[in-house]
């Protein structure tokens, strides 16, 4: 298995609603990473686990909440989002943090907050 | 932090034709840089990679070369073909206990018939 598996693949919701994306990988990498993109810009990195573990915070507000339950999954819990919050929302994986290897990218959820 | 600037933001190619597109970054630490693809409302995918110990890579009609002295880096594509049509970022990284990717700001590449 190669592949970086995101669900949903799309989701809609309230501002008052709590939702959690997940994302799943099966190739034994260590580092898992939430990135944010909106339309026509570069992937945003949010958070970094490195063996399971938060590394990087990248001041990402509280209504953002990641967890990483164990090596293979990697969790996006979302409580009060804004409008502004919508976009398509990347989890990636590689295989060791600090090694400098390419990341392995799922293909996303579409949020979109009403 | 890392910054990595990409030039340029559109570019327009005939099929046959060579691509070349150039990225700076900020940071001497920075030692590995991948260059991702990502076509309309797909994933961002890996095409192409080149750590700081090597000059240039070739992987078929991809190229990268990078410059430690000038922190610059490029991706040459040559005999371009309407499926190469994509947004390419660039990106850098370094070794440290977490491994942070920054991107460029991306560029449009339109290959024409």
């Amino acid at each position: 298995d190669t592949e970086v598996t995101q669900t949903p693949k799309h989701l809609v919701m309230g501002m008052t609603n709590k939702k959690s994306l997940k994302c799943e990988q099966h190739m034994g990498h260590r580092a898992m990473y939430w990135y944010k993109q909106k339309a026509k810009k570069p992937p945003e990195l949010m958070f970094v686990y490195s063996y399971e573990k938060l590394s990087i915070n990248e001041s990402v507000p509280s209504r953002f909440s990641p967890e990483c339950p164990n090596s293979s999954l990697l969790n996006l819990h979302l409580h009060a989002l804004q409008p502004e919050d919508s976009a398509l929302y990347l989890c990636a994986s590689s295989p060791f943090s600090g090694q400098n290897y390419g990341y392995t990218f799922g293909s996303g959820t579409r949020l979109t907050v009403v | 932090g890392e910054n990595v600037e990409q030039h340029p933001s559109t570019l327009s190619v005939q099929e046959g034709d060579s691509a070349v597109i150039k990225c700076t970054y900020s940071d001497s630490a920075s030692n590995y840089f991948p260059w991702y693809k990502q076509e309309l409302g797909k994933r961002p995918q890996l095409i192409i990679d080149i750590r700081s110990n090597v000059g240039e890579k070739k992987d078929q009609r991809i190229a990268v070369t990078l410059n430690k002295t000038a922190k610059h880096f490029s991706l040459h594509i040559t005999e371009t073909q309407p499926e190469d049509s994509a947004v390419y970022f660039c990106a850098a990284s370094n070794t440290g206990t977490a491994s942070k990717l920054t991107f460029g700001t991306g560029t449009r590449l339109q290959v024409t018939l």
